[in-house]
């Protein structure tokens, strides 16, 4: 199976910030690649699909990009909103993987 | 918009059955799959399974052959069934509309099941 490395594990950041998550494939995945955000009791959200599409109705603060095997979600001018736990996955080759997540907290 | 449904507690070594019901749009367009991911408490996410609208289906090979992965696209619903439960199978389980380049939208809200005598 091919591992979604993800880092960090957890970040602390303020209003305002930019921040960047990136994510690690054991192997190539081209383009194959989401981003996900998740809050507490909720469900996971799609924000970028396709290495760097942003989903219709996200911010355009959040960013995606890369190929083959590095992946990168930048968040400018962080919301309070923002603050949630964030997950990357590919579905290049079964089974599909998810990153292990990075927890994204107010400093 | 998806809901799953099913039981809350499952007893160790029994099926664990799941349905999630597709409303608001047809299963059968034929550019989605259908996926079911879980996430057991304080943990990440893991895909399980997922399935085509004609019945084919494939599932995470971690999970040893107890999943199954079907629909019934006159009633608008996906089910997940797995055997043979064990404690580390207490999760909250979602079902998803799954499209290209990792595109897993929208999800239903989760339902948490339990495994325990």
């Amino acid at each position: 199976a091919i591992q979604m490395t993800q880092s960090p594990s957890s970040l602390s950041a303020s209003v305002g910030d930019s921040v960047t998550i990136t994510c690690r494939a054991s192997q190539g995945v081209r383009n194959d690649v989401g981003w996900y955000q998740q809050k507490p009791g909720k469900a996971p959200k799609l924000l970028i699909f396709a290495g760097s599409l942003l989903q219709p109705g996200v911010p355009s603060r959040f960013s995606g990009g890369g190929f083959d095997t590095d992946f990168t979600l930048t968040i400018s001018s962080l919301q309070p909103e923002d603050f949630a736990t964030y997950y990357c996955l590919q579905d290049y080759n079964r089974p599909y993987t998810f990153g292990q997540g990075t927890e994204l907290v107010i400093k | 918009q998806l809901q799953e449904s099913g039981p809350g507690l499952v007893r160790p070594s029994e099926t664990l059955s799941l349905t999630c019901t597709v409303s608001g749009g047809s299963i059968d367009t034929g550019d989605y799959y259908w996926a079911w991911i879980r996430q057991p408490p304080g943990k990440g996410l893991e895909w399980i399974g997922s399935v085509y609208y004609d019945g084919s289906n494939y599932s995470s090979p971690s999970l040893k052959g107890r999943v199954n992965v079907a629909v019934d696209t006159s009633k608008g619903q996906i089910f997940l069934t797995m055997t043979s439960v064990t404690a580390a199978d207490t999760a909250v389980y979602y079902c998803a509309r799954q499209g290209q380049g990792a595109y897993f939208d929208p999800w239903g809200q989760g339902t948490l099941v339990g495994v325990s005598s």
